[in-house]
């Protein structure tokens, strides 16, 4: 049973480009999250995504950033123009859902993106 | 809003010593309380948690941490380091009443460097 997979690993975009980022849950689990780390600092929360809805996007930007999570396929969590102050990492973490104690939740291990 | 503090950035301690990692959270009700270790280019990985009952709580590696409402706070301990147990270490709250225990607040984490 793989664990959550993000790819790429590494990323590296000019100003200006477009960052896609794609999170493929664990299997089964139809519930995902998306954290940013930006250096020095501890994950910030950005989005939470069941199945082709959004339930909470406090967390996002509110211009160029965007997220998905169609019926088929992995999570995408989109960056257009990006700048340099967009350098971080980013973790997708996905559960089965529950509430509570319930909820287990298994992280990814990161796209690193660089905007040079 | 809820909030983590760790106020140690960075800790070394010999191997073999113990270890009491401090966190700190701000919330206005029960609080989900988490550590997550980070190893360099990974992911988190869940060491423990607390929901409630016993304030003591028991995690993976020989870790556990205790619960203290009237101090806020969430520490993490281990008796006994290993060079292995060299990695970033988040305290996290999670909002116990909005039915998810996943949207998570980071606190900015804690190197740990193992001397031998």
């Amino acid at each position: 049973n793989a664990g959550v997979m993000q790819n790429p690993r590494h990323l590296v975009r000019r100003r200006g480009q477009e960052a896609r980022l794609r999170c493929s849950p664990m299997k089964g689990h139809s519930h995902v999250y998306w954290y940013r780390q930006l250096p020095e600092e501890g994950l910030k929360f950005m989005v939470y995504l069941q199945k082709e809805n959004i339930i909470d996007e406090s967390g996002m930007p509110k211009e160029r950033f965007s997220a998905e999570f169609p019926k088929e396929g992995p999570s995408i969590l989109r960056i257009q123009q990006v700048v340099r102050g967009d350098s971080a990492a980013y973790f997708c973490a996905t559960t089965q859902g529950g509430s509570g104690p319930n909820e287990k939740l298994f992280f990814g291990s990161g796209t690193q993106l660089s905007v040079l | 809003a809820q909030s983590v503090t760790q106020p140690d950035i960075h800790i070394t301690v010999s191997e073999g010593a113990s270890l009491e990692l401090r966190c700190n959270y701000s919330y206005g009700a029960t609080p989900y309380l988490f550590w997550y270790v980070q190893s360099p280019g990974q992911g988190l990985q869940l060491l423990l948690k607390y929901f409630s009952g016993d304030t003591l709580v028991q995690g993976i590696k020989g870790f556990e941490a205790e619960f203290k409402r009237s101090q806020s706070s969430f520490n993490l301990r281990k008796p006994s380091v290993h060079w292995s147990d060299a990695a970033e270490y988040f305290c996290a709250v999670g909002a116990g009443n909005t039915g998810t225990a996943s949207k998570l607040t980071f606190g900015t984490g804690t190197r740990l460097q193992v001397t031998l």
